[in-house]
């Protein structure tokens, strides 16, 4: 079945500092991949998507590239800030029988310092 | 407008007891989702409706487990016997025609502690 597989945590960066946070998958067909945020205290939001192979996903300042190649979609900020502080989560949807269940990987904390 | 709200947001109970989560979605989403989070986990999948019917409920870990939607908006997480494995946090998302390119929006969750 499918599956996520996410660096794990927790990552702790000083502020402007490169963020990478790895994530690779196993899928049938063409999945649909995501990439989830946490913030303290708060229920899970949507933080980009891409639906196909080559698509890149923005927003807030990070990106993460759909390569099918690798079955990765990496997600990259160039500049953290002490707000970005949360945990990520990558994730992977339908392309398996019309299932519109997501897969989730375990997540990554990211700890942002001033 | 009014995000999924789900409640209660904490609830303990004691190992063999019934309990029930509830899950207001979105109005007008015709897409409901439950998940499962245990702790240091990303959440897990359980049952998808779209409508009052659940399209997909092989996450289900057991048939202890049972969720409706009667009217299509509603919708509650039943849990039989309850034990203490069955701690973690509920999630329940909806989204507006279902599909996973249509973004799912999440609820603060219901957090179950079995004693």
């Amino acid at each position: 079945g499918n599956s996520v597989t996410q660096m794990e945590g927790p990552v702790t960066l000083s502020e402007e500092a490169f963020l990478t946070i790895n994530c690779t998958y196993t899928a049938t067909g063409y999945p649909s991949l995501f990439w989830y945020v946490q913030y303290p205290g708060e229920g899970l939001q949507l933080l980009l998507k891409a639906t196909k192979a080559d698509d890149k996903g923005s927003n807030k300042g990070f990106e993460a590239t759909y390569r099918k190649e690798t079955t990765s979609f990496h997600l990259e900020k160039g500049s953290v800030q002490v707000s970005d502080s949360a945990v990520y989560f990558c994730a992977l949807g339908g392309s398996q029988g019309g299932s519109e269940k997501l897969v989730f990987g375990k997540g990554t904390k990211l700890t942002v310092n001033p | 407008g009014a995000g999924v709200s789900q409640t209660p947001s904490n609830k303990v109970t004691e190992k063999g007891k019934y309990v029930e989560l509830r899950c207001d979605p979105i109005s007008g989403h015709t897409a409901l989702y439950w998940y499962r989070q245990s702790l240091g986990q990303g959440p897990e999948f359980l049952i998808y409706f779209q409508g009052t019917g659940a399209a997909d409920d092989s996450g289900l870990p057991n048939d202890r487990f049972f969720a409706v939607r009667p009217e299509g908006s509603v919708s509650t997480l039943k849990i039989q016997r309850t034990e203490r494995g069955d701690s973690a946090v509920y999630l329940c998302a909806s989204s507006s025609r279902g599909g996973t390119v249509s973004e799912q929006f999440f609820g603060p969750g219901t957090r179950l502690t079995v004693l």
